[in-house]
C-alpha cells in the first residue's frame, strides 16, 4: 500500500523555469491538496480538491496552478517559478468530508535560484 | 478556525510521559481538536482528534477540559523516536476540504 507519493523528492529550478509537482494516492480518497513549508511558517495550504474536477485555492494559491481529471492525480504547475517558491511542498488526501486523518506524501523539496 | 496556543519547545526524559498543552480558548461548539505531528523531513503524521471527551488511541491520549478552551496530548511512554514538531488543530467538521491550518506547533524533544 504505496499511500501518497510525491515526486521528484527533490528539485533545483532557475528563475522564470515552469515546472510540475506530482503527487498520487492509491486509496481512493475524495480530497487531496498541497501544502508548502518554510522556516518558521508552519504549513500553509494552497490548494486542494474535494472531487475530479473540483479545485479550489487556498491560503497562498498565487503562483500555482492544480487539476484534478482523475481520483488518483493531483498535480502542482508552477508557471514561472520565483525564488519565493522555494520550500518543501507536501501533498496530502483524506477519505471523506471529515477532518479526520490527512495522509501525508513525504515531500519535495524545491529551490528556485 | 479558532486560534490555537502551543508552547515552542519541550524536553521530555525517554520512558516517561510526555504532556502536550495546546490552547484554543475560542473554540465553538462544533470544533474539533486535532493533533498531528511531524518527524524531521518527514510528512505530518495524523495522532488524533477529539470534540468533548477525553480519547485514547494506539498512539496517544486526548485531554479536553470541560470548558473546552484547552487540551493535552499526553503520549504515555515517550521514545526517541516521538521526537517531533506537534500540531494542534481546531477546526469544524463542516466539509469544502481538507483545509486544515497548521500552526508552528511545539517541537518536542525526547532525552535519555
Amino acid at each position: 500500500n504505496a499511500g501518497v507519493t510525491q515526486t521528484p523528492k527533490f528539485q533545483v529550478l532557475k528563475t522564470g523555469q515552469s515546472m510540475t509537482l506530482q503527487c498520487a494516492q492509491d486509496m481512493n480518497h475524495e480530497y487531496m491538496s498541497w501544502y508548502r513549508q518554510d522556516p518558521g511558517m508552519g504549513l500553509r495550504l494552497i490548494h486542494y480538491s474535494v472531487g475530479a474536477g473540483i479545485t479550489d485555492q487556498g491560503e497562498v494559491p498565487n503562483g500555482y496552478n492544480v487539476s484534478r481529471s482523475t481520483t488518483e492525480d493531483f498535480p502542482l504547475r508552477l508557471l514561472s517559478a520565483a525564488p519565493s517558491q522555494t520550500s518543501v511542498y507536501f501533498c496530502a488526501s483524506s477519505q471523506d468530508r471529515g477532518w479526520e486523518k490527512l495522509f501525508f506524501g513525504s515531500g519535495t523539496q524545491l529551490s528556485v535560484l | 478556525d479558532a486560534k490555537t496556543t502551543q508552547p515552542p519547545s519541550m524536553d521530555c526524559a525517554e520512558g516517561r510521559a510526555a504532556n502536550l498543552p495546546c490552547n484554543h480558548s475560542t473554540i465553538s461548539g462544533n470544533e474539533y481538536v486535532y493533533w498531528y505531528r511531524q518527524i524531521h523531513s518527514q510528512g505530518p503524521q495524523y495522532i488524533i482528534h477529539g470534540l468533548k471527551n477525553n480519547e485514547t488511541n494506539e498512539m496517544a491520549s486526548l485531554i479536553i477540559t470541560e470548558d473546552r478552551k484547552s487540551s493535552t496530548l499526553i503520549l504515555p511512554h515517550a521514545t526517541l523516536r516521538d521526537t517531533a514538531v506537534y500540531y494542534c488543530i481546531a477546526r469544524a467538521r463542516t466539509g469544502g476540504g481538507n483545509k486544515l491550518t497548521f500552526g508552528t506547533g511545539t517541537q518536542l524533544k525526547v532525552e535519555l
